[in-house]
């Protein structure tokens, strides 16, 4: 069974950079699967930030798309999240989850992390 | 984007009861890119049900979903007491893919 699970930094300053690494275990990121990002505050709920396939092909959530990078390390068995600009708005619950795929049909978050608390403030 | 509606925003109930939590999409929404979430606090969310009415592995035959277009359904037949908690539903079939509020169940 798949398991994620995210690290980083919990504490971020105004107009930094949010970096956030997902390590995956039980299963390759090389699979036919999306590796997604997802956050969740009081503010905006669950909201989808961006997702990678292995072939390196993205997907952005659009509101997000001119601060954020979803990245791949296939030998480590691993992708990442960087946001910058970041403001208090961005404080928020990252999860890192798999988006599975049935042949071409990829259409739940089957697995997700246990998620990390990351606060945007000086 | 596609906004999500869930309602009622809280619903009480008893164990045993039976409990339908609606989400409602602002357009069309594919059945196969419909899915249905639970969340406990501090937990992650935990997928249910997928194309709209297809049971994730290992969850009970109690939770069942179905709808098309712009209407859903999750139904909960019997409640347990595991089963209060937030459900989502989050639709896959136009990007951005977005979730509803949420709807709360809670022990009446």
């Amino acid at each position: 069974q798949v398991q994620l699970q995210e690290s980083g930094p919990g504490l971020v300053k105004p107009s930094g950079s949010l970096s956030l690494t997902c390590v995956v275990s039980g299963g390759s990121i090389t699979s036919n699967n999306w590796w997604s990002w997802v956050r969740q505050s009081p503010r905006k709920g669950l909201e989808w930030i961006g997702e990678i396939y292995h072939s390196g092909r993205t997907n952005y959530n659009p509101s997000l798309i001119s601060r954020v990078t979803v990245s791949a390390d296939k030998s480590m068995n691993q992708f990442s999240l960087k946001m910058t600009s970041v403001t208090a708005a961005d404080t928020a619950e990252y999860y890192c989850a798999r988006r599975g795929c049935t042949g071409g049909t990829c259409n739940r978050f089957d697995s997700w992390g246990q998620g990390t608390r990351v606060t945007v403030s000086s | 984007e596609i906004v999500l509606t869930q309602s009622p925003g809280t619903l009480s109930l008893s164990p045993g009861d039976r409990a339908a939590l609606s989400c409602r999409a602002s357009q069309g929404v594919s059945s196969t890119y419909l899915a249905w979430y639970q969340q406990k606090p501090g937990q992650a969310p935990r997928l249910l049900i997928y194309g709209a009415s297809t049971r994730a592995t290992g969850i009970p035959d109690r939770f069942s979903g179905r709808g098309s277009g712009t209407d859903f359904t999750l139904t909960i037949s019997g409640l347990e007491p595991e089963d209060f908690a937030v459900y989502y539903c989050q639709q896959y079939d136009t990007s951005p893919f977005t979730f509803g509020r949420g709807t709360k169940l809670e022990i009446k």
